[in-house]
Parts: C-alpha cells; structure tokens; sequence
C-alpha cells in the first residue's frame, strides 16, 4: 500500500532549464511533507518542507508547491544545475496527529538527470 | 567531522548468521531511527528511539532488536540472518519536530 507515491522514475533536463518532480499521497491524515536529496552511496538529506497550513515554500532556488485537495506535491528546481543530478525522495508525514517522533512514509525516489 | 556515522558500510554474511549494525550521531538529537530501504527503493521506518526510550516499532520481524545504549547511538541486531533480509539500513536522528539526518547507509547482503 503506497502512502506516497513517484509514478515517474527519472527525469532528465538541460541545465539552466526548470526541473518539475511530482508526488502524490494517499493519506489525508498526512500533514508535513517534504523532500529529500540523495547522491549514490550516501544518505538522503533534507532539502526543503511544507507543511499542509501552506501551498509554497521556497528556499533559493527550490520550491514546492501542495495542492491539499488533489493530495499532490511538486518540487520546482530552477535554474536546474548539473550537480541537482541525484536521486529525490518526497517524503510525509502526519506530524499533529503523531506528537513526538517523526514517521515519514517515503515514495520510491525519482532519479533527476541535468545535462549540461 | 560526520553528524551521522554507521558501520560496517558493507555487511556480507551468511544465512543463518547473527550480526550488529552500529550508529552514532554527533548533533545532539534526542531521537534516532532505523529505516530500511529495499530491493524496491522503498525507505521504510523499522523503529525509533527517543531519549533512549522505543517511540516506534514498525511490523518488524523479533529478530531485529535495536539498542540505544545513550541518546547519541542506536545500534541494531539482527539474529537469524535470511536471504529477505538484503537490503540497505539508513540509521537516522533528529530533535523533535525536525528533518532527520540521515547516515550513509549499511548495505547488508546475506547469502
């Protein structure tokens, strides 16, 4: 049962052009969402979050963008630039109804490719 | 200096096996994580700790047991190695409310 799902598995742009990830979720309990970096062989970092109050958050060159009636997410990388190339995992979590530690349901991760 | 640090980075062992993953961060989080990612990419949370105390406990087989001796190391024991077990564990922290920082990653391969 997929809470958080990445229906496209990559995605390749040229550099300098916007970069769109998409994700959808299931569960209308989730409230926090965001989105995780990961380069080959080392963990995913945390890149930029939202939470269910808002529809944008935007930090440099990162934004992302929820829309609560349709249960889906985007992340907007512009410029896009060869070193974005890496794996992006959305991420939720349903953080009010939880209390203290986080639970995040991952989606399956959508590989970014920028060429130059 | 590495916020979150797991070892071994690679783990081959043999069915039936018995072996310990060990975490450790250095951010001063109160709570630590293990989750496990799968042949399908899927990172999923196995368990979590807070102030040395299980928060969460995901549907994970008796023969994972995590350890959290302090708030800064969450180790994870796995008895009774099997095939299914293959995968990559991410040992993670956070403060309450926050992102969490993920480790590297352990790639577990039984054979």
């Amino acid at each position: 049962d997929q809470q958080v799902k990445q229906n496209s598995p990559s995605l390749s742009v040229q550099e300098g052009r916007i970069s769109i990830l998409n994700c959808d979720y299931t569960n209308s309990m989730f409230d926090y969402f965001l989105w995780y970096k990961k380069y080959p062989a080392e963990g995913p970092t945390f890149l930029i979050s939202i939470s269910s109050i808002k529809d944008k958050n935007e930090d440099g060159r990162f934004t992302v963008f929820l829309n609560k009636s349709a249960k889906h997410l985007s992340l907007h990388i512009v410029p896009s630039q060869p070193g974005d190339s890496a794996v992006y995992f959305c991420a939720a979590s349903a953080k009010l109804a939880q209390g203290g530690s986080e639970k995040l349901v991952f989606g399956k991760g959508m590989k970014l490719t920028v060429n130059p | 200096d590495t916020a979150v640090s797991q070892t071994p980075k690679y783990l081959v062992t043999q069915m039936g096996n018995d072996k310990s993953i060990k975490c450790e961060q250095n951010l001063g989080h109160d709570t630590m994580y293990w989750y496990k990612q799968d042949s399908k990419k899927f990172l999923k949370i196995m368990f979590s700790y807070n102030n040395k105390e299980l928060i969460i406990n995901e549907t994970v087989p008796n023969r994972f047991s995590p350890k959290s001796p302090d708030k800064a190391h969450l180790n994870l024991h796995i008895n009774s190695l099997e095939l299914g077990d293959s995968a990559v564990y991410f040992c993670a922290s956070s403060l309450l409310l926050s992102p969490l920082h993920f480790g590297n990653g352990t790639r577990l391969t039984v054979t």
